[in-house]
């Protein structure tokens, strides 16, 4: 099975600030990892796809990067409507899936 | 607009069977170029997969809960199912169904399942 691990667990910034989240696999998964948003009493809205890619609708400011074994979401200036939870998700196995533990991006 | 709705009981008793149902509109369940998929998440903590299912029936799930778990698929209701057998107060979550295509695009809104006495 493979095993994400995203740090930091909780990334405390303040509006306008850069955010850098990581996610590390624990094998070779090239550029199929996804990642999510996820905002209290919501479910999960999908940023990422391929690694690399933004879904449909996000913004310009979300971007990621990586492959093989590490990843980095970065959120280039925060808005508001930013400060959540994120998730990253292993498909290097489609259809069998697995998630990283999630950081936080909370208001500092 | 692809809509997902979750539906099913609320309250399940320890040792019993978690039943639920996604409903889905606004689109076809039988593209070809979807899975279905459920996942959990207990209150406070990540999300946990649990399974894909393909509207042909094939099916994908978590190893830590395959000897628990059944997934279905009822294409004349544009329907997919989830069934978790002996369940224990660890099965209490908020239980999501999603369309997952290079990701999950598309999700419902979630339902709480307690698991209690």
């Amino acid at each position: 099975e493979i095993v994400l691990t995203q740090s930091p667990p909780t990334l405390s910034l303040s509006p306008g600030e850069r955010a850098t989240l990581s996610c590390r696999a624990s094998q070779n998964i090239r550029d199929y990892l996804a990642w999510y948003q996820q905002k209290p009493g919501q479910a999960p809205r999908l940023l990422m796809f391929d690694a690399s890619n933004r879904a449909t609708g996000i913004p310009a400011r979300f971007s990621g990067s990586g492959s093989g074994t590490d990843f980095t979401l970065t959120i280039s200036s925060l808005e508001p409507e930013d400060f959540a939870v994120y998730y990253c998700q292993q498909r290097s196995n489609w259809p069998r899936l697995t998630f990283g533990g999630g950081t936080k991006v909370e208001i500092k | 607009q692809l809509q997902l709705q979750e539906s099913g009981p609320g309250l399940v008793k320890p040792s019993e069977t978690l039943s639920l149902t996604c409903t889905v509109s606004g689109g076809s369940i039988t593209s070809s170029d979807y899975y279905w998929g459920w996942i959990r998440q207990p209150p406070g903590k990540g999300l946990e997969w649990i399974g894909n299912i393909y509207y042909s029936g094939s099916t994908y799930y978590n190893p830590s809960l395959e000897s628990r778990v059944t997934m279905t698929v009822d294409t004349s209701k544009n329907q997919f199912s989830l069934k978790l057998r002996s369940v224990t107060a660890a099965d209490t979550a908020v239980y999501y169904c999603a369309r997952d295509y290079r990701g999950g695009d598309y999700w419902g809104q979630g339902t709480l399942v307690t698991v209690s006495s």
